[in-house]
């Protein structure tokens, strides 16, 4: 079946500096992913759709220029949070999907800690 | 997407069957039932989808009323590692460009 991988599954950073999340599709090309980030005891909220060869499209309240997405080819999607700070600090989670496959696959998720 | 609502939570003894309910009374026509789970620190897992007819696989049954207008997720011998948070979606199929708007979920308890 369709795999998603994200890279890394966790990563810890000092506030003010940038961290990049990688998200993959193993097996399948993805036009189309998702970012989705959680925080503790909380459901998934959708940050933004980043689209291959264009600018990708945000949420409200998510800011562009703090969660810079790059969807450069049909299997690779990053997510660079950019200057980050403790408030920062979630779980950041892709999916992508087969198209004509009716669901979404998901990463394994990748747990940001900004001290 | 219609929406969902499910028990915030759920206990179930392991080895008995796990019953887990979805209300989706707006649903539309065209709208299918789909149920993904949580593992804690994992993302989230596809489970089952279904339009109107009842729907089985090696992971659960999926039961939707004739009315369509709720549904029941069943894992029939719960284990310890199906403990997770449970969510009910109702969407149109998935094609490019369509996202996944996630509730609250059920957050189920397999005990011992």
């Amino acid at each position: 079946g369709a795999v998603v991988s994200q890279h890394p599954s966790r990563v810890i950073c000092k506030s003010g500096t940038s961290v990049k999340i990688e998200c993959r599709s193993l097996d399948f090309q993805a036009t189309t992913m998702f970012w989705y980030r959680q925080f503790p005891k909380q459901s998934l909220m959708l940050m933004a759709t980043s689209n291959e060869g264009s600018k990708a499209t945000y949420e409200q309240g998510v800011e562009k220029d703090k969660f810079l997405i790059n969807h450069a080819s049909l299997t690779l999607s990053t997510l660079t949070v950019t200057s980050a700070h403790p408030e920062d600090s979630s779980f950041y989670i892709c999916s992508a999907g087969v198209a004509g496959a009716n669901v979404l696959t998901f990463g394994a998720g990748s747990r940001l800690t900004v001290l | 997407d219609a929406k969902t609502t499910q028990p915030t939570s759920m206990d179930c003894a392991e080895g008995r069957a796990a019953n887990l309910p979805c209300n989706h009374s707006t649903i539309s026509g065209n709208e299918y039932v789909y149920w993904y789970r949580q593992i804690h620190s994992q993302g989230p897992q596809y489970i089952i989808h279904g339009l109107k007819n009842n729907e089985t696989n090696e992971m659960a049954s999926l039961i939707i009323t004739e009315d369509r207008k709720s549904s029941t997720l069943i894992l029939p011998h719960a284990t310890l590692r199906d403990t997770a948070v449970y969510y009910c979606i109702v969407r149109v199929p998935y094609n490019a460009g369509n996202m996944l708007t996630f509730g609250g979920g059920t957050r189920l308890m397999v005990k011992p």
